[in-house]
């Protein structure tokens, strides 16, 4: 069955390090987003991807970076820049033709120690 | 820039009445999706509705949307305790300025008490 795959499921991250979150989808889906929850929040938008090699900044880059080299991954680091990464992190992957709903991954959860 | 506003943001009910959760959006759009959220889980999807006046119904939830209004609504019907979690209404941007970025309401938590 398709869909998408986050990794890992959860993630601890210290002070000052840099983390990469996974995102991988066989849908053939063409954009892919990563968004941020924090608790008892609604998701905020960090960056997406519409087609390979290209991204763009959501509503909270800020201390993010990401890459789309190929059609199905676009992994997000999170960087020492981002000062409160705790949250839940999901990413998710859009068809465009014929144009569909949003698929979500299952998740992860990074905290900070 | 889009802006979703969902109301109210909790919600508790007893079981088998009825309520509303709205969500209001603030720029064109016809692609508004709704999805549930359980407790530490990821978003399923509940309904997507893609013109005006489109009208979904999944056992006892009903969802429509008015694009003039930039209005959507999720009606629940005589509502169960497993209906207990956290719902969130989205809007697709792509018609606004905003293009391919999906933008979410806060959430409304509904808690259904037996």
């Amino acid at each position: 069955d398709g869909g998408i795959t986050q990794s890992p499921k959860y993630l601890f991250r210290k002070e000052g390090q840099n983390v990469t979150l996974s995102c991988e989808q066989n849908l053939n889906h063409d954009a892919m987003y990563w968004y941020r929850q924090d608790p008892g929040q609604g998701l905020r938008l960090i960056y997406y991807s519409q087609i390979v090699n290209d991204f763009q900044k959501g509503d909270i880059a800020e201390g993010y970076s990401v890459s789309r080299e190929k059609k199905e991954s676009f992994p997000l680091t999170v960087t020492s820049a981002q000062k409160n990464p705790t949250a839940f992190y999901l990413c998710a992957s859009r068809q465009d033709r014929p144009p569909k709903g949003y698929t979500f991954g299952s998740g992860t959860r990074l905290t900070v120690v | 820039e889009l802006k979703v506003e969902q109301n109210p943001l909790f919600l508790s009910m007893q079981e088998g009445k009825n309520y509303t959760i709205y969500c209001n959006y603030s720029t064109t759009s016809d692609r508004l999706y709704w999805y549930r959220q359980d407790p530490g889980k990821s978003l399923e999807s509940l309904f997507v509705l893609l013109s005006n006046g489109a009208v979904k119904q999944e056992g006892r939830l009903m969802a429509s949307l008015d694009t003039k209004a930039r209005l959507s609504t999720l009606h629940i019907t005589a509502a169960v305790h497993d209906l207990s979690a956290t719902y969130f209404c989205a809007v697709d941007g792509r018609g606004s300025g905003n293009t391919g970025k999906l933008i979410f309401g806060q959430g409304t938590t509904l808690q259904v008490k037996p």
